[in-house]
């Protein structure tokens, strides 16, 4: 069965703090992962990722994927209080099915 | 621009009643799904559509019927509601996946639903 699994569950730090959010997949047919942010309403789309060892950055985060360990690392540097969420990894297949991960919820004091 | 539209946003059932969430998408998007977040469990699948007339089941169905008579719009079925589907639902969209690089998926702003 596929699954996806993110840790940590739950992280606070402190702004200006650099955080990496993980996560590991197990999907048949795997075509991406993606990164969601999810504040209080609908999940936002951060990142799409399908090669390995290519970095895709916005801003002050950034995403690379590991094929050969099936993960996936989320970085994000100097957070901010607005970095504050729940951030979702989630695993394509040739479908255009997504399985979701239970997320990371990240909070930045100040 | 709408984007994805749920309605209702908030709904109380009693156990045993039945109701339909509609979603709606101005995207001319192909695909639609309807996932419910749980405390702790994540975003899970309940049923998807790839088009026009067709559904298919994801991985928690039970107890949720869905129909696509139009392609913008996607509705969830509840017909004798549980305090166990109590949850979060959202509603999603994306186009055909040959169509675009990237296939991420828009989100509705989700109906939160009690059944009591």
């Amino acid at each position: 069965e596929d699954k996806v699994v993110q840790s940590p569950l739950s992280l606070v730090v402190h702004e200006g703090d650099t955080v990496t959010l993980n996560c590991s997949y197990e999907v048949t047919n795997f075509r991406s992962l993606l990164w969601y942010k999810q504040e209080k309403k609908a999940p936002t789309f951060l990142f799409m990722l399908t090669s390995s060892g290519i970095e895709k950055k916005s801003g002050r985060l950034s995403s690379i994927l590991d094929k050969k360990e099936l993960s996936s690392i989320l970085n994000i540097t100097a957070t901010q209080t607005g970095d504050s969420a729940i951030y979702l990894c989630a695993g394509g297949n040739n479908n255009n099915d997504m399985r979701f991960g239970a997320g990371t919820r990240l909070t930045v004091k100040p | 621009n709408a984007g994805v539209t749920q309605t209702p946003k908030f709904r109380v059932l009693k156990t045993g009643q039945s109701m339909t969430l509609l979603c709606a998408q101005d995207m001319n998007h192909e695909y639609m799904y309807w996932y419910r977040q749980d405390p702790g469990m994540g975003l899970r699948l309940i049923h998807y559509s790839v088009g026009e007339g067709t559904t298919a089941k994801g991985e928690v169905p039970d107890g949720y019927n869905v129909s696509r008579l139009k392609k913008q719009n996607f509705l969830l079925g509840l017909e004798s509601a549980a305090p166990s589907q109590t949850s979060v639902y959202f509603c999603a969209s994306s186009p055909w996946m040959g169509s675009s690089p990237n296939y991420g998926y828009t989100f509705g702003s989700g109906t939160r639903l009690t059944v009591v």
